[in-house]
């Protein structure tokens, strides 16, 4: 079946670095997706990554690896706006995407 | 960058009733829309992949005559809650493909919450 693993919540220090990591299980594999989500908003999208490596866009980088399924989320400097729930999504091969549940993430100052 | 816009954000309605969620793309043609349902704390459910000009395709456990999708145009798609019921109060959220990109990011709407009394 698909499937996708991600931590249920994260707790890191304003300033700090804080990894999520995403583990997936697809039919299939074009690429894999971060979202962010404030509580009560729709999701905002972070990242795309189709190939092994890691991806940096300023304060959030993506990295993927493919053979073993498995991408994570870095979030460097972080601020008290970053407490959000962080979506993992794999995109299959019906080019559709299968949600994990999301990781919220707490910020403490 | 693409826009898709949903309305109405909010809207309270009797059991019983009918309510109409309209989703558009703003300044780009969508042939594919993706209709979700979260509960709180939850992650997105997908209900229905929308198409332009065809029917609805339907996620499994999703009542196709409960939640009509109609993608009458390239930038419009519409849900539907007929006879809503409490336990369809959720929040319900649009997407959308830029063009015909098969990959690529989603652009989503603002969400419309709904509450059945």
């Amino acid at each position: 079946g698909q499937n996708i693993d991600q931590p249920t919540e994260m707790t890191a220090t304003e300033g700090a670095i804080v990894q999520i990591n995403c583990t997936y299980q697809t039919s299939g594999f074009n690429g894999l997706f971060w979202y962010q989500q404030h509580a009560g908003e729709a999701p905002t999208f972070l990242s795309y990554n189709v190939l092994d490596g890691l991806e940096e866009k300023g304060r959030f980088s993506s990295f993927l690896s493919r053979s073993k399924g498995y991408s994570y989320l870095l979030l460097k400097e972080l601020q008290m706006k970053d407490s959000a729930s962080y979506l993992c999504a794999a995109m299959d091969s019906n080019y559709q995407l299968i949600w994990g549940a999301g990781t919220k993430l707490i910020i403490k100052p | 960058g693409a826009v898709v816009s949903q309305h109405p954000s909010w809207v309270i309605c009797k059991s019983g009733t009918s309510v109409k969620i309209e989703c558009r793309s703003l300044d780009f043609q969508a042939t594919t829309m993706f209709w979700y349902r979260q509960f709180p704390k939850q992650s997105l459910m997908l209900m229905a992949t929308s198409n332009e000009g065809s029917k609805a395709t339907y996620e499994q456990g999703v009542e196709k005559d409960k939640f009509l999708i109609n993608h009458a145009s390239l930038t419009l798609s519409t849900l539907t809650v007929t006879s809503a019921h409490p336990e369809d109060s959720s929040f319900y959220i649009c997407s959308a493909k830029l063009g015909k990109s098969d990959t690529g990011e989603l652009f989503f709407g603002e969400g419309s919450r709904l509450t059945v009394l």
